[in-house]
């Protein structure tokens, strides 16, 4: 079965600074995606970065990255230079063959605070 | 890029009562289409996948007679809940997957529908 874990249900960090959002995730399927998404207040699911199960480096998106360490099955999420702005909450998922091949699996979230 | 409407955006309704909620995929034609429902603070659940022409999947301990999902068009999926009762209020988000792209952001999400049965 597939599974993503989240383990910080709340995270504070000071503007300007950076941030380390955990994931683990765990499934058979040799190949794999994994996904990071922001949803603000608002409700909106917002797409920040993707990594492949095959990709030799780690994605980057603007402020983003994802430190892939296929190995100990974790996909963490790196926000660089926080902002107020990314105070959100911020989910990990994953798409795998096994899971029916075009479906999400969520983790539960890490609410971000970002204070002055 | 790709965008995905929903609408209503916000509804109340009185139990027993049926409410549809329309996604609709505004610059491209969405072969499958997805529905969530997600409580406060928690995360977004499957309900159901849906494929144009075709009987939508339901996910486990999802009734689908309850929770009526049409795929009538490659643009548009609409999620009907039948008999609604407050404990059906909730978050509803769907997802769309454009047709024929197997890229990295091929599921776009709508922007949710927030029910509220009395």
């Amino acid at each position: 079965a597939q599974k993503i874990t989240q383990t910080q249900p709340g995270m504070f960090v000071q503007e300007k600074e950076a941030v380390t959002l955990d994931c683990t995730y765990d499934t058979s399927d040799p190949s794999y995606g994994l996904f990071w998404y922001k949803q603000p207040s608002s409700g909106e699911m917002i797409f920040l970065i993707y990594q492949g199960s095959y990709d030799q480096q780690n994605a980057t998106e603007g402020r983003y990255s994802l430190n892939f360490q296929k190995a100990r099955k974790s996909a963490n999420l790196v926000i660089s230079a926080s902002q107020l702005g990314d105070s959100a909450m911020y989910f990990c998922a994953m798409r795998a063959p096994t899971g029916g091949g075009n479906k999400l699996t969520f983790g539960t979230g890490t609410q971000l605070k970002v204070e002055l | 890029g790709a965008v995905v409407s929903q609408h209503p955006s916000r509804v109340i309704c009185k139990s027993g009562t049926s409410v549809k909620i329309e996604c609709r995929s505004l610059d491209f034609q969405a072969t499958t289409m997805f529905w969530y429902r997600q409580f406060p603070k928690q995360s977004l659940m499957l309900m159901a996948t849906s494929n144009e022409g075709s009987k939508a999947t339901y996910e486990q301990g999802v009734e689908k007679d309850k929770f009526l999902i049409n795929h009538a068009s490659l643009t548009l999926s609409t999620l009907t809940v039948t008999s609604a009762h407050p404990e059906d209020s909730s978050f509803y988000i769907c997802s769309a997957r454009e047709a024929g792209l197997a890229g990295v952001t091929e599921q776009f999400f709508g922007p949710g529908t927030r029910l509220t049965v009395l």
